[in-house]
This record gives structure tokens, C-alpha cells and sequence, in this order.
């Protein structure tokens, strides 16, 4: 199995573009989860969903930020418009029960 | 409010020796506990977890243990390798939780030879 998978392994962006993430679980997950790491407040979940099906977005910052699962071997995450304080790495994992396995990340850079 | 706290951000041991790393909880509710180990530029790797009905368990190298009273666990590894040097992050989760973890700060391990 090749893992979580994520692109692009890094994105350089100007303030008030759109920034889009990606990420593919692995084969048969029905967990999945986007996180945020800052040096400020450490990893931080943001969205997690079940069966393709949001369940809890209370760690997304603001509007700004939106997560989609359109089917069980895709998801985005979309900043619109992008600010600098939006600079991280940013994360997604899958699992089937207990432990999670995260992807290698997105180094998001907004100038 | 920190529900899984991991107070020491660095901790620095000779190669050979044990290194011991802490993690503390707040949210009685936690039933199952892991490690997590991160190397630059990648993601976080499961390294070892425990339920919250055992108070040790072991693989190779590295022991978990919980103390439910104290809402206490600790990372143990022995002995430390030079490839043991990496952020360790400890995380919590209870049934109803849906898979949720809860992450530490975590604490950088330098192993030096």
C-alpha cells in the first residue's frame, strides 16, 4: 500500500489566492483527517469525516477554510482567500480503527 | 485547555542509554493512548499505544506506560539509537470519540552518539 498521499508536497502562494490540498486515504479507511501544524499551537485538528460524511469541523479556523470528500478516495482542503498567518504544514490521515497514518504533508507558504 | 500536555519540548540522552518521555492527561474519558514519532519534512508514524485496561505494554525497544490515577503515561526506549532522534508526540482518544485524537506538543529527542 502506498500510504496517505497528499499534493502538492509544497505550495508557495500569494496572500488572497485560492489554495487548494489534496489528499488520498488509503484503500479501505473510513476515517479520515486534516490537521495543522504551526510551532505556535502544534498539530491542531481541523476537519475529520466518517464515511466520506463531515462529523466534526470545529477546528477549522474560519470561513475561509472548507473540506470536501466528494467519494472515499478523495478529499480537499480549500483556503479562500489565503493570508499569511495561514502558513503551515498541514496534514491529512486515515484510519479504520484506533491509529491513525498521516501523509507526508503540504508546507503551505503564503507571501 | 491542553488536554494532552507533554511538558518537556526537548530531552537530550547518550546513545545506550534510556530515554523517558512524559505525557500528561486532563480528560478522564481517554481509554486508549499512542506515540507517535516525526521525522523532518515527513508525517506522523504510529509508534506504540495502550488501552486503557493495561498499564504496560511493550514492543522491542519501546514500553508504554499508563497510570490512570495519576493520568500519566510515559514513553520508554532502550536503548536509545542515533535513529531514535525525533519529535515524539503522545495522543489520546476515547470510544466515543470517533477516532479523534487528542495530540501533544510534543517533545524532541536528541540521541547523541
Amino acid at each position: 500500500d502506498a500510504g496517505v498521499i497528499q499534493s502538492p508536497r509544497h505550495e508557495v502562494t500569494e496572500m488572497g489566492q485560492e489554495v487548494t490540498l489534496r489528499c488520498k486515504p488509503i484503500s479501505g479507511h473510513d476515517y479520515l483527517f486534516w490537521y495543522r501544524q504551526t510551532m505556535m499551537r502544534g498539530l491542531e485538528l481541523l476537519i475529520y469525516f466518517n464515511n466520506n460524511v463531515p462529523i466534526d469541523d470545529s477546528g477549522m479556523p474560519e470561513d475561509r477554510f472548507s473540506a470536501k470528500m466528494p467519494n472515499a478516495s478523495f478529499s480537499t482542503l480549500k483556503i479562500q482567500p489565503s493570508e499569511p498567518r495561514d502558513s503551515a504544514v498541514y496534514f491529512c490521515a486515515s484510519s479504520s480503527r484506533g491509529e491513525q497514518y498521516f501523509g507526508p504533508g503540504t508546507r503551505l507558504t503564503v507571501t | 485547555d491542553q488536554q494532552v500536555k507533554q511538558n518537556s519540548p526537548s530531552l537530550s540522552v547518550q546513545e545506550g542509554r534510556i530515554s523517558i518521555l512524559n505525557c500528561d492527561y486532563t480528560n478522564s474519558m481517554f481509554d486508549y493512548f499512542l506515540w507517535y514519532k516525526k521525522y523532518p519534512a515527513e508525517g506522523p508514524t504510529f509508534l506504540i499505544s495502550i488501552s486503557s485496561i493495561k498499564d504496560k505494554n511493550e514492543d522491542g525497544r519501546f514500553t508504554v506506560f499508563l497510570n490512570k490515577s495519576a493520568k500519566h503515561l510515559s514513553l520508554h526506549i532502550v536503548p536509545s539509537q542515533p535513529g531514535d532522534s525525533a519529535v515524539y508526540f503522545c495522543a489520546a482518544s476515547y470510544n466515543n470519540a470517533g477516532n479523534m485524537l487528542t495530540f501533544g506538543g510534543g517533545t524532541r529527542l536528541m540521541v547523541k552518539p
